[in-house]
């Protein structure tokens, strides 16, 4: 089956820039969709297909792939965006759903 | 707006059975595929079954194959799993989740329901 990396954890200094990798075997290849998701609250989605973001997403959130690493980056970061970010895909041959294994994001 | 409404978590001895509910409004239903998702407390999201409007595709986790039945009633607007033979494994927040489109993502999620899974 098909498996997603996320290092655990990743710590950013308010206003500074934090990247959180995806990686997976050319994941270049697939789309890649990665969810918000807050103590305690339903996941929200923050970008699609790569790099677009929905409505409501501030610019601040931008994603990007490269061979086999997906990249969520958040610029000038907030105390509002600590939660954990989880990449996902599909695998299609399966049509199963997969997700990596999520990164908590802190704002120190 | 869209709203996705699970019910029917609870807690449950190994080997029974527990039907999930989702309702589903703000939006056309028959329009969209509809997946679970699951999240153990403290873990991280794991895919667990999805179905298209119409039945035409039917995916399973291959943790919950053979145990777990997805189905949905489009005149109810309304999302299930069907789970038997449960395990404490499958201990989890169950959420309902809308598919954007084949391939995509999913892009409004319900609050989830709990289910316990212990003797």
């Amino acid at each position: 089956s098909y498996v997603l990396t996320q290092p655990p954890s990743v710590s950013v200094a308010p206003g500074k820039t934090a990247r959180i990798t995806c990686g997976g075997n050319n994941i270049g290849s697939k789309s890649v969709h990665w969810y918000q998701q807050r103590p305690g609250q339903a996941p929200v989605l923050v970008i699609y297909y790569d790099r677009d973001r929905p409505s409501g997403i501030p610019e601040r959130f931008s994603g990007s792939t490269s061979g086999n690493t997906a990249t969520l980056t958040i610029s000038r970061a907030e105390a509002g965006d600590e939660a954990d970010y989880y990449c996902q895909v599909w695998n299609s041959r399966l049509d199963q759903g997969v997700f990596g294994g999520g990164t908590k994001l802190t704002v120190l | 707006e869209v709203q996705l409404v699970e019910s029917g978590g609870n807690l449950v001895q190994p080997g029974g059975s527990l039907r999930l509910s989702c309702a589903a409004s703000g939006f056309i239903f028959d329009d969209y595929a509809m997946h679970w998702v699951r999240q153990a407390p403290g873990k991280g999201l794991e895919w667990v079954s999805g179905v298209t409007w119409n039945y035409d595709s039917i995916a399973y986790a291959d943790s919950v194959k053979g145990r777990f039945t997805i189905s949905r009633d489009n005149a109810k607007n309304s999302l299930y799993l069907q789970m038997n033979s449960l395990r404490v494994e499958d201990t989890a927040f169950y959420f309902c989740a809308r598919l954007r489109n084949i391939g995509g993502p999913f892009d409004s999620w319900g609050q989830g329901t709990l289910v316990t899974v212990s003797s």
